[in-house]
């Protein structure tokens, strides 16, 4: 069955970096495009940042552009996302998710949190 | 940047129809997809493509879009169907995707 799991959250400190993992199993890594999807405690989704299936394609949230980099190994079935210059507003669970190329996300991992360290 | 508006919270009895609203500049000429999230759980994908449902989707979760306004049908609520539900659009012109804030259903 189709599995995504995250992880690589943890405590950090403002204007630190973190690089976030999803794993992938149960299906044919390559042929899909993968996003990151967060969710600060108490509130809704939002959209992060997307990757095409090769990896040639990539947008980003405006709260993520210009600090986060998604990326893909397809040899090892993993998604990243490196976050950098983190404030507390990146608070929140992050979540991968699978796009079966029609602009909606069929599968998600469970999550990873990032929280923040005064 | 495009806003999708939901009601923070929908009251349903059992055994009633909940409607989900949610809306947005001609969102009629989008497709919209639909999410459910229990606490402490991932969001599970409802509806694709405004219409359709993925394999296990229970019947009673239909969707529908029109003007400016998409909604979600839940016929026969059962108290598990208490979540948030989100819907969610994708900009293909600009690659980005956008989800509504939000709708509490609370089953009485």
């Amino acid at each position: 069955q189709v599995q995504l799991v995250e992880s690589g959250g943890g405590v950090v400190q403002t204007g630190r970096s973190l690089r976030l993992s999803c794993a992938a199993s149960g299906f044919t890594f390559p042929i899909f495009p993968m996003h990151w999807v967060r969710q600060a405690p108490g509130k809704g989704l939002e959209w992060v940042a997307f990757l095409s299936n090769d990896g040639s394609s990539d947008s980003y949230a405006d709260s993520a552009k210009g600090r986060f980099t998604i990326s893909r190994d397809n040899s090892r079935n993993t998604l990243y996302l490196q976050m950098n210059s983190l404030g507390e507003d990146d608070t929140a669970t992050y979540y991968c998710a699978r796009d079966r190329d029609d602009g909606s996300f069929d599968y998600w991992g469970q999550g990873t949190l990032v929280t923040f360290s005064s | 940047s495009y806003v999708l508006t939901q009601p923070p919270s929908v009251s349903v009895a059992p055994g009633k129809t909940a409607r989900i609203t949610c809306g947005g500049d001609n969102i009629g000429g989008k497709s919209v997809h639909w999410y459910q999230q229990k606490p402490g759980q991932a969001p599970v994908l409802l509806i694709y493509s405004t219409t359709d449902r993925p394999s296990g989707i229970p019947e009673r979760f239909s969707g529908s879009n029109s003007g400016n306004a998409a909604a979600l049908t839940i016929s026969r609520v059962e108290a598990g169907d208490e979540a948030d539900y989100y819907c969610q659009v994708w900009d293909s012109l600009i690659y980005h995707w956008f989800f509504g804030g939000g709708t509490k259903l609370t089953v009485l």
